[in-house]
């Protein structure tokens, strides 16, 4: 069965800090990557996504995640961040061939200090 | 392009009592999926539907449940409520579900409250 780790739980940064958030995942196949960001009071929404090719993938609002396959990790960056950027971020992964079932991490609540 | 919409959005039900989640997906979309999300467990997938047949299911009793239209809308169903059932129940929509380019969105949710 797939699995995913979200090592930080709760992160606090400063306004102009660099984010990277660690995820690892445990899964033999091929597997399709996500970063969903909830923002307080909103829904998931999609910051970005890997399926193949480049491994260093870029979303919305300036965040970018790297897939390291040797280490099964997909760890998200953003070289500054802002008050804005404070929510949720869910790291998730789905057998390529595995129908619409996705594997959540247990998020990570990054909190952005003005 | 309307996004996947959930109803209601808020109930709050008595223990003891079922509930049915309404979910209409992206238009042109035929893969809904549900999920639990609760502060202890995080998002927990429930089951999926394509076609109006279950094509995968997660490891939740089987109190809960679902089924798909044959215009692709979902509903779950949750029976005999306990309190430990309070929590967002998120829908997802994808095209079909499985293979590359498949996005999966996600609705804003119903609330359930059981007390």
């Amino acid at each position: 069965a797939q699995s995913v780790s979200q090592h930080n739980h709760h992160v606090i940064l400063s306004e102009a800090a660099s984010l990277e958030l660690g995820c690892n995942y445990s899964y033999g196949g091929t597997v399709n990557l996500f970063w969903y960001v909830q923002y307080p009071g909103q829904h998931l929404q999609l910051l970005l996504k890997y399926f193949s090719g480049d491994p260093l993938v870029k979303g919305i609002k300036g965040f970018e995640a790297e897939f390291i396959k040797s280490k099964f990790s997909f760890n998200l960056r953003k070289p500054s961040v802002q008050w804005s950027d404070t929510a949720e971020y869910f790291c998730a992964v789905r057998n390529s061939g595995g129908y619409q079932k996705v594997t959540f991490g247990t998020g990570t609540k990054l909190q952005v200090i003005p | 392009k309307a996004g996947v919409t959930q109803t209601p959005r808020y109930l709050i039900k008595t223990r003891g009592q079922q509930v049915t989640l309404s979910c209409s997906p992206i238009s042109g979309h035929r893969s809904v999926s549900w999920y639990q999300q609760t502060p202890g467990q995080g998002l927990q997938f429930l089951f999926e539907y394509f076609s109006e047949t279950q094509r995968n299911k997660g490891n939740f009793p089987g109190r809960f449940s679902g089924r798909q239209f044959s215009n692709s809308r979902s509903e779950m169903n949750v029976s005999t409520l306990e309190l430990g059932d309070s929590a967002l129940y998120l829908c997802a929509s994808s095209p079909t579900g499985t293979g590359a380019g498949n996005t999966i969105y996600f609705g804003e949710g119903s609330w359930l409250t059981v007390v």
